[in-house]
């Protein structure tokens, strides 16, 4: 059971455009989602997080929105950079299971110069 | 953000010998260690939750006994890979997290082994 579905698969935009990526979950448990970004080759790197209490957190080019009730939440890349081209994960975690993240199944974004 | 050492980097080795992946927190002490295992353009499994001092907890399907962790201190967590067959080829990344923060989880740089 996929508890985390995330959308797209793939995303191409052009360098100064917005990317937008999205990500569902299922169990009402989860308070915390954060957003990674991983390049080849490399580890996952936290850009961004969000907890059920905020519905926006904004930090620089990149902002989460987050929907309780619809148990949704996305990343939005505003002015999109070449080298904003990765890999980004969406995931979620909750108390009492060591926090351990339950991740979506990623989003190749490219970003055309 | 805190940071988190993986050695090595990538590691080749034969059909049948072991191989041990290292992780260490370097400017924290992790209570809490995850270790992954990612396939080419998949997301990342977790295998595996180990706690300083304690025997780690398997996720269901892996192998306990193929994929021994030890988590002996509050900065250094190793994967073993006993064994290894081409099938265990992957890449493969630990991350930590300490009590004393928030949930932020700090991933290693990873490790991308080949079993030839």
């Amino acid at each position: 059971q996929q508890q985390v579905k995330q959308s797209p698969q793939s995303l191409i935009v052009q360098k100064g455009g917005i990317s937008i990526i999205n990500c569902a979950y299922e169990n009402t448990a989860f308070d915390y989602f954060p957003w990674y970004q991983q390049f080849p080759g490399k580890g996952p790197a936290l850009l961004i997080a969000i907890r059920p209490d905020v519905s926006e957190k904004k930090e620089g080019r990149f902002t989460i929105s987050f929907n309780k009730s619809a148990k949704q939440f996305s990343l939005h890349i505003m002015d999109s950079q070449p080298g904003d081209s990765a890999t980004y994960f969406c995931a979620a975690s909750m108390r009492g299971s060591n926090y351990k993240l339950t991740f979506g199944k990623g989003t190749l974004l490219t970003v055309n110069p | 953000g805190a940071v988190v050492s993986q050695h090595p980097s990538w590691v080749i080795c034969k059909s049948g010998t072991s191989v041990k992946i290292e992780c260490r927190s370097l400017d924290f002490q992790a209570t809490t260690m995850f270790w992954y295992r990612q396939f080419p353009k998949q997301s990342l499994m977790l295998m595996a939750t180990s706690n300083e001092g304690s025997k780690a907890t398997y996720e269901q399907g892996v192998e306990k006994d193929k994929f021994l962790i030890n988590h002996a201190s509050l900065t250094l967590s190793t994967l073993t890979v006993t064994s290894a067959h081409p099938e265990d080829s992957s890449f493969y990344i630990c991350s930590t997290r300490s009590q004393g923060m928030n949930t932020e989880a700090f991933f290693g740089q990873g490790t991308r082994l080949t079993v030839v």
